[in-house]
């Protein structure tokens, strides 16, 4: 199975700053078919997850666009430009490249 | 409105059987690969099952293979999951999940399946 690797699993932060998340992966991403299926779920206590970008870098409808999504291979990064109070909760990311589909152990995103 | 709704779960003893159902709604279901994915209390999120859009195709992890089995019927737009020998650790909240574009596009408000004597 692949292993994702998120850093950190806290993040406290000021609102107003940014939030870098990190997600590194035990093998490529890449798929045969060449798309890379590295997305980011958002949950915030009692509630499901929230999808949020897709293939590394596409937003979900309605996401704002203070979230940014980046990197190649196997290391990804999820950015918040200016953090808001809805923002706190744990975000995930998730490889579908290969079965069976893994998560990251979540990162807390709390505001100082 | 576009929606997943999950119904089935409940308190169980160990080694018994549950059957959950994803009804959905909303969107052309026949069109989507659907997944279940369970949360345990305070944990993170893990991928047990998967169907693809007509049935043929399914997956499971480790952890459930040979215990689970994930059906759907296209024409009722449901999908179930039939859970045997059930085992404590198997006890989470299980989110049905649509799939699309290689991600989790769409979640279900889960249903809490408790595994204990």
């Amino acid at each position: 199975d692949i292993v994702m690797t998120q850093t950190p699993l806290s993040s406290p932060v000021t609102l107003g700053q940014p939030a870098s998340i990190s997600c590194r992966s035990s093998q490529s991403l890449v798929h045969s078919d060449g798309n890379t299926y590295l997305s980011w779920l958002h949950q915030r206590p009692g509630q499901p997850p929230r999808p949020l970008i897709y293939k590394i870098f596409n937003h979900f409808s309605g996401v704002p666009d203070r979230f940014s999504g980046s990197g190649a291979g196997t290391d990804f990064t999820l950015k918040i430009s200016r953090v808001e109070a809805e923002d706190v909760g744990v975000y995930y990311c998730v490889q579908a490249t290969q079965f069976p589909f893994t998560f990251g152990q979540g990162t807390k995103l709390e505001i100082k | 409105e576009v929606q997943l709704v999950e119904s089935g779960g409940g308190l169980v003893q160990p080694g018994g059987s549950l059957r959950l159902s994803c009804a959905a709604s909303g969107f052309t279901f026949s069109s989507h690969w659907m997944y279940w994915v369970r949360q345990a209390p305070g944990k993170g999120l893990v991928c047990v099952s998967r169907i693809e859009t007509d049935g043929r195709t399914t997956s499971y992890a480790d952890s459930v293979k040979g215990r689970f089995t994930i059906s759907r019927d296209n024409a009722k737009n449901t999908l179930h999951l039939q859970m045997t020998s059930l085992r404590v650790e198997d006890t989470a909240l299980y989110y049905c999940v649509r799939g699309w574009s290689g991600a989790f596009d769409l979640w279900g408000q889960g249903t809490m399946v408790t595994v204990s004597s």
